[in-house]
């Protein structure tokens, strides 16, 4: 079975520019999440899609940050314009159950897209 | 916010045994789990903690303690490839769902 995957797994923009990251969760996972983790800090959560449907977008930075998952397969992630605090590793993880179940939910991760903003 | 205290780095011998603690505000408090990360790889789960004690899969344990807001992980036999970063990551709800918010993660050297 095939895990998550991202693309690209790196990319290096000039500020001001425009990136779209993609993230193809596990086949049939219904949550898809997104998480940054700049360097030298924690992974922090983005969002939370289910399905198609934005569940919860609470750690998204700001307005230059968009995700989208039409048809609630892959999601992409763009920044536009994109600032010199944006470079990070950004994460996708996807895992089956339900939104809002108390029990055990493992989040399998991606490799992570490498984002050098200069 | 709640936050997650999890040591920068460790070190230990091939062969020893290390304990990895993680400590966080249990107002909210719905699971804990660790996850192994090689450099430059996704983070791979390693347990899941909901009640309190000790669960134990092969080489590797985590323990929880809900009341004190403390949990471990504990490695033995240790080997080369054990090398990484160890994160502790709470589920806390978000949203209506349940998010985890992670430490920054501990850097464990195996040395021969």
């Amino acid at each position: 079975e095939a895990g998550v995957t991202q693309f690209p797994s790196h990319s290096v923009i000039e500020k001001g520019q425009t990136v779209t990251l993609r993230c193809d969760p596990i086949s049939g996972h219904d949550n898809l999440y997104w998480y940054r983790r700049v360097m030298g800090k924690e992974i922090k959560f983005l969002l939370h899609f289910v399905k198609e449907s934005k569940q919860d977008e609470s750690g998204m930075p700001n307005n230059r940050f968009l995700a989208e998952r039409t048809g609630g397969t892959y999601s992409t992630l763009k920044v536009q314009p994109a600032e010199l605090e944006d470079s990070g590793v950004y994460f996708c993880a996807s895992s089956q159950g339900l939104a809002g179940s108390p029990g055990r939910v493992e989040q399998f991760f991606g490799p992570g897209t490498r984002l050098t903003v200069l | 916010g709640q936050n997650i205290d999890q040591p920068t780095e460790m070190t230990a011998t091939e062969g020893a045994i290390v304990q990895i603690n993680c400590t966080y505000q249990t107002s909210g408090f719905n699971g804990l789990f660790w996850y192994q990360q090689h450099a430059g790889e996704a983070p791979t789960f390693l347990s899941y903690n909901v009640l309190d004690g000790l669960e134990e899969k092969g080489r590797f344990s985590s323990f929880l303690s809900r009341s004190k807001g403390y949990s471990y992980l504990l490695l033995k036999e240790l080997q080369m490839k054990d090398s990484a970063s160890y994160l502790c990551a709470v589920r806390f709800p978000s949203g209506g769902s349940y998010i985890p918010t992670f430490g920054r993660g501990t850097s464990l050297i195996v040395h021969p």
